[in-house]
């Protein structure tokens, strides 16, 4: 069965702090999305990686295909960044399979 | 920039009825979805279209049908709503896969309440 994994699953942190939320998933993948999702809101696409590491201002994204993982960091984290992030990946078709989120809470 | 509206941010049905949750993407794109949200289970996929007219089952189609009559509109029906189908509902559209994976957009989501 196609699964993925998010940890952990709430994080809560101090303003300034360096964020890491993992996301495993259990066999080969074509392409991984990491999606944010504030409270009431609807859900952005922040990356989508195949292999290596993208970087968006004070996201990076990095995903490693031997290891079937992905992680998503945050610099400098500011209480905006507090969302639902989402991992999904593709497992060789148009589909999706999405993680169950992990909540972030950036405190002042 | 890609745009996906939904007909209404928050919607209350009564047990039995027939809703209609619509969806319009302004971007051209083959690819429409259509999620539920719900704690602790993540979105799962209820149904996708890849053209007009054309329509394929996801991991929980129960209960549900879907219209996709011109290829910007993807229409989401509920049959006769219960009260498990209460939830948030997302739409996505993308494009098809061309030798390149392209990424999901979705709309504001629909918070629909079966009462």
């Amino acid at each position: 069965k196609n699964e993925v994994e998010q940890s952990p699953q709430n994080l809560t942190a101090q303003e300034g702090e360096f964020i890491t939320i993992n996301c495993s998933y259990s066999v080969g993948i074509s392409a991984l999305h990491w999606l944010q999702q504030h409270p009431g809101g609807g859900i952005v696409s922040l990356f989508m990686l195949s292999s290596g590491k993208k970087k968006h201002g004070r996201l990076i994204a990095t995903i490693n295909i031997q290891e079937k993982h992905s992680s998503l960091h945050i610099t400098a984290s500011h209480p905006r960044d507090s969302a639902v992030y989402i991992c999904a990946v593709k497992f060789g078709n148009e589909k999706l399979t999405f993680g169950t989120g992990t909540r972030l809470t950036i405190i002042p | 920039d890609v745009k996906v509206t939904q007909s209404s941010r928050y919607l209350v049905k009564r047990t039995g009825e027939k809703v209609f949750l619509e969806c319009v993407q302004d971007m051209d794109h083959e690819n429409m979805f259509w999620y539920r949200q719900d704690p602790g289970l993540g979105l799962r996929l209820i149904y996708f279209s890849y053209d007009v007219k054309m329509k394929e089952k996801g991991d929980i189609p129960e209960g549900y049908s879907v219209s996709r009559e011109k290829k910007e509109r993807f229409s989401l029906i509920l049959e006769s709503a219960s009260t498990n189908q209460t939830s948030m509902y997302l739409c996505a559209s993308s494009l098809r896969y061309r030798g390149r994976y392209n990424e999901q957009f979705f709309g504001p989501g629909t918070r629909l309440t079966v009462l």
